[in-house]
């Protein structure tokens, strides 16, 4: 089975500085991998997906992540925090079973960003 | 316009009764999920329904039953409610069933089981 790992719960960072967000992936193949953000009280919007073509992924709002096969990651970064991005982060992978595929989901890093 | 909606959005409810969450999308997808976010906002997929026909059924009690009256429906009723329900549920469709199509959610039902 597929799994991921999100190596902090909680990230605090100031305005305008770096994220960066840490993932770790388990998979027997090459995965699909996603990162969904979560605001408080809200519902989950993609931010951006790998599904093996460019190995960096550009999403939403400025965000982006690598995938590296050799080290099983798909971090996620920004090179300036904003305020807005103050959030819950998912690290997904897609694991693919007989009749459909379902998402599994890491833990989730919460974002806080100072002002 | 909402692409995938659920009703209610809040659901506060005693332990033994019956309860149905309504997940509706328009975004013309073939494939819905139902999600469950517990306490510490750890994400699980509980079913999947592809074409109104079920694809995916964890571990999940008998008292949970997804019914897909279309495609673009996918209801959830819950029987016997136990205070171990009490969490958000999420509702998600795709466009086809495969790994490299992204989930797009709704806004969450938060179910309170007193």
């Amino acid at each position: 089975a597929q799994s991921v790992t999100q190596l902090d719960s909680h990230v605090s960072v100031s305005e305008g500085t770096p994220v960066l967000l840490r993932c770790n992936y388990s998979s027997s193949y090459s995965p699909s991998l996603f990162w969904y953000v979560q605001h408080p009280n809200k519902g989950l919007q993609l931010l951006l997906k790998y599904t093996s073509a460019a190995t960096l992924v550009k999403g939403i709002n400025g965000f982006e992540a690598e995938f590296k096969k050799s080290e099983t990651s798909f971090h996620l970064t920004k090179p300036s925090a904003h305020m807005s991005d103050a959030a819950e982060y998912f690290c997904v992978v897609s694991e693919d079973g007989e009749y459909g595929n379902k998402l599994v989901f890491g833990a989730g890093t919460i974002l806080r960003v100072k002002s | 316009d909402t692409a995938v909606s659920q009703t209610p959005k809040y659901l506060v409810t005693q332990m033994g009764n019956d309860k149905s969450i309504k997940c509706e999308q328009n975004l013309g997808h073939d494939t819905m999920y139902w999600y469950k976010q517990d306490s510490k906002k750890f994400l699980k997929i509980m079913f999947s329904y592809n074409n109104k026909e079920l694809i995916i059924n964890e571990t999940v009690p008998n008292r949970f039953s997804p019914k897909s009256p279309d495609k673009a429906h996918l209801n959830l009723h819950i029987n016997s409610l136990e205070l171990g329900d009490s969490a958000v549920y999420f509702c998600a469709s795709s466009q086809l069933a495969g790994p490299t199509y992204e989930q797009y959610f709704g806004p969450g039902t938060r179910l309170t089981v007193t």
